[in-house]
């Protein structure tokens, strides 16, 4: 079963613009993390943000964590059309390193 | 520092024949995985190794699906014999341990396309 849940499933663009999307989860979790996956390709490692953290940056990706709901949300901001692919979110359970996906977010950037 | 390898990338195969996919981690990792991600999908954690030893397989069907990591670097991954809903991406992946923190580091992938 999937842990993590995206929204929205799709998502489309244009160059400049920033993208949002939104995991929502159900059990308690050591991490969250995001990944990104080109069509085709394996998964890349994006952010982990801690269960006692609220937010975290990297570059241009901003992430929030909010425990109490559940949920957790992935800004892409001056999005680039190289920055169209599969977005993943996974919640990290504290033994074992175990990650559970959700069914990711697809997005596209317009040039 | 080279990534996690896999071969083959790709692979079609009849139903009921089997299959086996080969992941090379990346050197020092100690914590393996393998994931099938079917098409549309996140991936779904199927084994995790501990050097040569499991963790946690509750999610590989036993009946069909094996794998092994003798000398705690190389696993292979074998699905026999293979029905149709085996078709997904058969994704591998290491990471340092296994406590809680660590990244995991994903290979590209073998494509399984099962008829």
């Amino acid at each position: 079963s999937q842990q993590g849940e995206e929204d929205p499933q799709a998502l489309s663009i244009q160059e400049g613009e920033n993208a949002t999307m939104n995991c929502s989860y159900k059990t308690s979790i050591n991490n969250l993390q995001w990944y990104r996956q080109n069509s085709g390709r394996g998964l890349v490692h994006l952010i982990l943000i801690r269960s006692n953290e609220r937010e975290k940056h990297s570059g241009r990706l901003r992430v929030t964590l909010d425990t109490s709901k559940k949920s957790s949300s992935l800004l892409i901001t001056a999005s680039r059309a190289a920055d169209t692919a599969s977005y993943f979110c996974a919640t990290g359970e504290s033994a074992g390193n175990k990650l559970t996906f959700g069914g990711g977010t697809r997005v596209l950037v317009k040039p | 520092e080279a990534g996690v390898a896999q071969s083959p990338r790709y692979k079609i195969i009849e139903k009921r024949q089997s299959v086996a996919f080969w992941c090379n981690p990346i050197s020092g990792h100690a914590t393996l995985y393998w994931y099938q991600q079917i098409l549309g999908q996140g991936p779904k954690l199927l084994i995790q190794f501990q050097n040569n030893g499991v963790v946690d397989d509750s999610q590989l069907p036993k009946d069909r699906f094996s794998a092994e990591r003798l000398k705690g670097v190389d696993s292979t991954l074998k699905i026999q014999p293979a029905k149709l809903e085996d078709s997904a991406v058969y994704l591998c992946a290491s990471s340092l341990d296994w406590n809680g923190r660590e990244t995991q580091y994903f290979g590209p992938g073998t494509r399984l396309l099962v008829l």
